[in-house]
């Protein structure tokens, strides 16, 4: 059984940096093929995709947001990790971690942890 | 970026009526080499995570009732709820696969009339 929970701060101050951790269950990063995704949804807004990683380490970013984005992924502890520099307020929004397994959909997905950015 | 159109924002059905989503993408997400479009739809409801419903346009996800059901191919896709119950009020998205950025459509709120 596949599951994926995000953690992380619940309010950011402006200029900060944010770190989110999705720690997983039922799969391994280490397996060919898999990637695990950040995506994020302001409150009342539809879905953005943020970042994957996968198995080999390959990243991929948002172009738009990619200057203030880092994905990493720790095997051993199941656990990937999104910092986003900067926190404006428009970066306020629900963040989801996601499981993919090679070219396909998001078929997995966490709760989500709403993250609000105010002074 | 391939940039994912969704139409209408809203629409309100009554219960066993169907209900159709549209969704067109900017660029075709068929694959030429499998023959495959890398187009997925997910139902999201309130204070709950996206939903995978279909992958591959048209391929039900384990469990999805088979009222449910999506067709297109290239740039023109459909969601189709072919009898709407109570518990699909919701709002749908689909999105691409085919390369990254990963991007989605801007949602269609489905509601009962």
């Amino acid at each position: 059984q596949i599951t994926l929970k995000e953690s992380g701060p619940t309010l950011v101050k402006p200029t900060q940096t944010l770190t989110l951790t999705c720690t997983f269950s039922g799969f391994s990063l280490s397996t060919s093929g898999v990637g695990v995704g950040w995506i994020r949804q302001p409150p009342g807004k539809a879905l953005e995709w943020l970042a994957l990683v996968y198995w080999d380490d390959d990243k991929r970013y948002s172009p738009s947001l990619k200057s203030r984005l880092t994905i990493t992924k720790d095997t051993s502890k199941n656990q990937v990790v999104l910092t986003m520099t900067n926190m404006d307020p428009v970066d306020t929004a629900t963040y989801y971690c996601a499981h993919r397994h090679g070219v396909t959909s998001l078929d997995y997905w966490g709760q989500g942890t709403l993250v609000t950015v105010s002074s | 970026d391939i940039v994912m159109t969704q139409s209408p924002d809203s629409l309100a059905v009554s219960l066993g009526e169907r209900a159709t989503v549209n969704c067109k993408s900017s660029q075709s997400v068929l694959y030429s080499s499998n023959n495959k479009n890398y187009l997925s739809w997910y139902q999201q409801k309130p204070g709950q995570p996206p939903k995978l419903l279909i992958y591959w346009a048209s391929t039900r996800e384990s469990g999805v009732p088979d009222r449910f059901s999506g067709s297109g191919s290239g740039t023109d896709f459909t969601l189709t709820i072919s009898s709407l119950q109570a518990e699909d009020v919701a709002v749908y998205y689909c999105q691409q696969y085919y390369s990254t950025p990963l991007t989605f459509g801007g949602g269609t709120k489905v509601e009962i009339k």
